[in-house]
């Protein structure tokens, strides 16, 4: 069992490049979420879904793009990337959102944006 | 809004207990969860309370006290590999599910 996937591991972007973040569970999880984590800052909601085709807004979504077309991926996606945007991203899962559920995270995207 | 306030740093024996605290302000409150991240990994639930009193799985205990919006996650016979960073979040709800707040995490420093 994979768990939680993220790919790429690392990324160096070009201020105003474009990308997408892929976040793969095989746990068959209805929720997912997009976490980012600054030094010293914990870790901050950007994106989430609850299900197959929604996605939903966190505490930080400026900036950021989601998409939940299939139950097993949610991709994160940067249109115009800035520097502001370098950090490290996690990607989490959980069966169905319930309040006593651990969240699964990911290995992590590490993204540097010059 | 939401806060949780959590010492930055602990340094503790091998072998000793350590408590690291956590104390929070939120709306909507629903339980309190701890989880450990070791450098450049990826965090991994230890506890989860909801209702007040002790929770103990093996060397960790996690408490909660909902009427003194606190917390604490206790680590006995400390081990080397127990360097970690330890973050407490809260899990409230809001737009019809449960959300973590995570807060900005404790480094725990075991030496010989």
């Amino acid at each position: 069992n994979a768990g939680v996937t993220q790919t790429p591991k690392f990324r160096v972007l070009k201020t105003g490049q474009s990308m997408t973040l892929l976040c793969a569970q095989d746990m068959n999880h209805e929720y997912m979420y997009w976490y980012r984590q600054d030094p010293g800052m914990g870790l901050r909601l950007i994106h989430y879904s609850v299900g197959e085709g929604t996605t939903a807004k966190g505490e930080v979504p400026d900036g950021y793009n989601v998409s939940r077309l299939k139950k097993q991926n949610f991709l994160l996606g940067l249109e115009s990337a800035a520097p502001s945007q370098t950090s490290v991203y996690f990607c989490a899962s959980n069966p169905t959102g319930g309040s006593n559920q651990p969240q699964h995270f990911g290995d992590g995207t590490r993204l540097s944006i010059l | 809004g939401q806060s949780l306030e959590q010492p930055s740093e602990v340094t503790a024996v091998e072998g000793a207990i350590v408590q690291i605290n956590c104390t929070y302000q939120t709306s909507g409150f629903y339980g309190l969860s701890w989880y450990q991240q070791h450098d450049g990994g990826a965090p991994t639930f230890l506890s989860y309370n909801a209702l007040d009193g002790l929770e103990e799985t093996g060397r960790f205990s996690s408490f909660l006290s909902r009427s003194d919006s606190y917390g604490y996650l206790l680590l006995q016979e400390l081990q080397m590999k127990d360097s970690a960073s330890y973050f407490c979040a809260v899990i409230n709800s809001g737009a019809g599910s449960y959300q973590l707040t995570f807060g900005k995490g404790t480094k725990l420093s075991v030496i010989p």
